[in-house]
């Protein structure tokens, strides 16, 4: 079946250092991944997405990398931010259109 | 406001009530999706409207979930006979076209949903 997963649940890093988030999917079949960031009490907001020909797409401060070999995605944020704290959920989409998320990992930025 | 809207924001209902909770998708926008969070997990997936196409209802987990679109825009989603495994989170978000397309989802603030 379809799913999608994450390799930390927590992940703790100071201000200023870059944070790595992970994510694992198992359909390969996937062709759409889309990180989302989830602040306490607010709905998901897009991050940024990646389409399965490209393996590295750059916004502001933030970078996936998609490894479709170990069916691999990650989310990378550069000098990370009290605001950056969140929850960031993987999505794909299988073979419908419907998004797949992942259980979330937990971002928490220490001063 | 351009972004998707819901109501109410917290429902507190009894054991056995029906609830309807409501999404307004950002206009123009085709496609809306219905989710749900339970606490500390991931988004489950609910039902999916696109344009006049009939909707996937895949994701409901049981028949006393229902939901509908009027005018191809506002949905309703209703629960009969609420029970307390029902209380979670319910994300509704809505896209320009479907996710084949690339347009991507944004979604609402959600309903919070307590079933005592």
């Amino acid at each position: 079946g379809e799913s999608v997963g994450l390799h930390l649940p927590t992940l703790s890093v100071q201000e200023g250092d870059n944070s790595i988030i992970n994510c694992a999917y198992s359909n390969s079949a996937s062709d759409y991944f889309i990180w989302y960031k989830q602040e306490s009490g607010k709905g998901p907001q897009f991050i940024i997405d990646i389409r399965s020909n490209m393996d590295k797409r750059q916004g502001q401060r933030v970078t996936v990398l998609l490894n479709k070999t170990v069916k691999h995605l990650s989310l990378q944020i550069a000098a990370t931010q009290p605001g950056d704290s969140a929850v960031y959920f993987c999505a794909e989409t299988g073979l419908t259109d419907k998004l797949i998320f992942g259980t979330g990992t937990r971002l928490q930025v220490f001063p | 406001g351009a972004g998707v809207s819901q109501s109410p924001s917290n429902k507190v209902t009894e054991k056995g009530k029906d609830v309807e909770l409501r999404c307004d998708p950002i206009s123009g926008h085709t496609a809306l999706y219905w989710y749900r969070q339970s606490l500390g997990q991931g988004l489950e997936f609910l039902i999916y409207f696109q344009g006049n196409s009939a909707p996937d209802k895949s994701g409901l987990p049981s028949d006393r979930f229902s939901a509908e679109r009027t005018g191809g825009s506002v949905s309703t989603l209703t629960i009969q006979r609420t029970q307390q495994e029902d209380s979670a989170v319910y994300l509704c978000a809505s896209s320009s076209t479907a996710l084949s397309s690339v347009d991507t989802q944004y979604f609402g603030p959600g309903t919070r949903l307590t079933v005592l």
